[in-house]
């Protein structure tokens, strides 16, 4: 089974519509992410979390909500989804301690707003 | 904040060449400087890191130096397989962007037999 599980993995909706991706990992990582992935542009980080009681904002995160619900599980919502929110979003985890950065990402889930 | 900048794609070779990805960043601090490679249809993992100036990271036969004085860390494999067929992403973390990292757009390669 993957360290990190991303559900769903492909998802279709339609504009205005409630959406959430959720997240899950085995790792014991205490800080988790959710980038998204748009062709040409690489990753933007949406939000991050160091623990359940931190959460702060990334460089994309209008129209985004998330909830830290445990230390295993981290869930990003778009309230009402728009054409443009259309990408693939990746689910990550890092542990707390140093510098070292090194990301562990889920396979993505694929979402695509009509 | 952070940023990092990758040469333009898509790059095409062909089994056994020499490949160069160029990458570049700014940062305030010190960054520790990052290559992720993307499968097809598989999220990033981690290729090779260096943490500190002059610092070689290296892995699967892909190597790429930390050089401080031009800010950059290019990526270099001195002779491609098909296998090696993947998007690249350059990052860096750390310096005064705590904890996160940053991305590139990324590079695609596509090796032929």
């Amino acid at each position: 089974d993957a360290d990190v599980t991303q559900t769903p993995r492909n998802r279709i909706t339609k504009t205005g519509k409630r959406i959430m991706l959720e997240c899950s990992q085995t790792k014991g990582h205490d800080r988790m992410y959710w980038y998204r992935q748009d062709p040409g542009l690489g990753l933007r980080l949406i939000y991050y979390s160091f623990d359940v009681k931190d959460i702060n904002k990334g460089e994309i995160s209008d129209g985004y909500s998330v909830s830290r619900q445990a230390q295993a599980k981290f869930s990003l919502s778009l309230e009402s989804a728009i054409p443009n929110q259309t990408a693939l979003y990746f689910c990550a985890t890092s542990v707390a301690r140093g510098l070292t950065g090194e990301l562990f990402f889920g396979e993505g889930s694929r979402l695509t707003v009509l | 904040g952070n940023s990092v900048t990758q040469m333009e794609g898509p790059v095409t070779l062909s089994e056994e060449a020499f490949l160069t990805i160029n990458c570049t960043y700014t940062a305030t601090g010190y960054p520790s400087l990052f290559w992720y490679v993307q499968y097809p249809g598989e999220g990033l993992q981690l290729l090779l890191k260096a943490t500190k100036a002059d610092d070689k990271g290296s892995n699967k036969g892909f190597e790429a130096t930390y050089r401080k004085e031009t800010t950059s860390f290019h990526l270099e494999k001195g002779s491609v397989q098909v296998s090696d067929s993947a998007v690249y992403f350059c990052g860096n973390a750390g310096g005064t962007s705590y904890g996160k990292l940053t991305f590139g757009q990324g590079t695609i390669l596509t090796v032929h037999p």
